[in-house]
């Protein structure tokens, strides 16, 4: 059962910033946000994680609603290098690492253009 | 970040025959290991969870005996694709977690791909 929401295609201009959106509103109170992307024929790569707070890293930023039940994933200065498709994940992390498969949807594919 | 690897990165093969696709945590130790598969415009869908030392976990509809995992150390789990068809053609990728204490959120690391084609 997909547990997250996100536009299944975006555009962004080369430059600009990329605001990709994705919705979570059965998000549970232990459940993180958790944010891959795939590059075409690559493994996923991981971008950025968040609870409750805003969270910023050298990739990304990632801002999630006062309720949790959305968030947005922000690269400032999208590149030709970024056209991929963005998997947003809600996930409670386990101390189990069995427990910590990943259960990825459709994404989003964001295409940059130049 | 810690990486892992596939080999092959990509194989062709017979119908009927198997094939081995390795995974390996370079830098890291992993007692589990995720596999997945990717059909063309599609998501990933896990197949099964590689623990080492004891038996695979397969997901359902994901035939044990046709995907073959073992995971004989901390570092290495291989998945065996047995009496292979064509559609069995598909991308594998494989995933890590650091043990406890590298990575206080659990993060996944995935393996680059194996891309199989099955003629």
């Amino acid at each position: 059962d997909a547990k997250t929401t996100q536009p299944p295609s975006m555009d962004c201009a080369e430059g600009r910033a990329a605001n990709l959106p994705c919705n979570h509103s059965t998000i549970s109170g232990n459940e993180y946000v958790y944010w891959y992307r795939q590059i075409h024929s690559q493994g996923p790569q991981y971008i950025i994680h968040g609870l409750k707070n805003n969270e910023t890293n050298e990739m990304a930023s990632l801002i999630i609603t006062e309720d949790r039940k959305s968030s947005t994933l922000i690269l400032p200065h999208a590149t030709l290098r970024d056209t991929a498709v963005y998997y947003c994940i809600v996930r409670e992390p386990s101390r189990m690492s069995a427990g910590n498969m990943l259960t990825f949807g459709g994404g989003t594919r964001l295409m940059v253009k130049p | 970040g810690a990486v892992v690897s596939q080999h092959p990165s990509w194989v062709i093969c017979k119908s009927g025959t198997s094939v081995k696709i390795e995974c390996r945590s370079l830098d890291f130790q992993a007692t589990t290991m995720f596999w997945y598969r990717q059909f063309p415009k599609q998501s990933l869908m896990l197949m099964a969870t590689s623990n080492e030392g004891s038996k695979a976990t397969y997901e359902q509809g994901v035939e044990k005996d046709k995907f073959l995992i073992n995971h004989a150390s901390l570092t290495l789990s291989t998945l065996t694709v047995t009496s292979a068809h064509p559609e069995d053609s598909s991308f594998y990728i494989c995933s890590a977690t650091p043990l406890a204490g590298l990575s206080s959120y659990n993060e996944q690391f995935f393996g680059p791909g194996t891309r199989l084609t099955v003629l």
